[in-house]
């Protein structure tokens, strides 16, 4: 079984819908992250979680929201969706230590119409 | 100026063939390095961390040039899966935390 899973791995929506995408892990690991992937422009930080509760802003967090209600779960909202949010979703965690690696789940990809 | 900038590629080799890769970033006080794969449509993997004396892990070399503030990646013997896309990665110094900063990636297409 995957570590770290996200649902759903797929979205249509229309522009106004509220979306919520999930991610879980079973790493153990404190440290959660939520980012966006567009052609052209890499992989962005929206939000990053260290702790049940901390909740910390990354380059991207307008229009976003995120809840970390458990160590395992860390939960991405977009309260309105807008055709520019169209993107691929991935959830990551990690462990602080040397090596800083990070583990990604299998993605999201949303389509907001 | 991009923090961490790739040449997109694609990189078309055949089999067997010898490729490297760059990567600049603009954060002279960069602290960590990495390179990661991505599967078409699939989430990236750490490849390799990047050290300063520089490190191998079998076919794949990685580099570190700070003067120059750029990393490269060497891929030897190349196989048909190592067709991807190779993510450059960096963790400023200045951020609070050891954030990760990925460069947009290096299509490498490798044929029969």
């Amino acid at each position: 079984d995957a570590d770290v899973t996200q649902t759903p791995r797929n979205r249509i929506t229309k522009t106004g819908k509220r979306i919520m995408l999930e991610c879980s892990q079973t790493k153990g690991h404190d440290r959660m992250y939520w980012y966006r992937q567009d052609p052209g422009l890499g992989l962005r930080l929206i939000y990053y979680s260290f702790d049940v509760k901390d909740i910390n802003k990354g380059e991207i967090s307008d229009g976003y929201s995120v809840s970390r209600q458990a160590q395992a779960k860390f939960s991405l909202s977009l309260e309105s969706a807008i055709p520019n949010q169209t993107a691929l979703y991935f959830c990551a965690t990690s462990d602080p230590g040397l090596t800083n690696e990070q583990f990604f789940g299998p993605g999201t990809r949303l389509t907001v119409l | 100026r991009k923090e961490v900038e790739q040449d997109p590629g694609p990189f078309n080799v055949p089999e067997g063939a010898t490729v490297a890769f760059n990567c600049t970033y603009s954060n002279s006080a960069s602290q960590s390095f990495f390179w990661y794969r991505q599967d078409c449509r699939k989430e990236p993997k750490l490849l390799m961390s990047v050290y300063s004396s520089g490190n191998e892990d079998g076919r794949f070399t990685a580099q570190l040039n700070r003067a120059s503030q750029y990393i490269s990646l060497l891929i030897r013997d190349s196989k048909l899966s190592d067709s991807a896309t190779y993510l450059c990665v960096v963790t400023p110094m200045n951020t609070g935390f050891q954030k990760l900063v990925f460069g947009t990636g290096t299509r490498l297409l490798v044929s029969p």
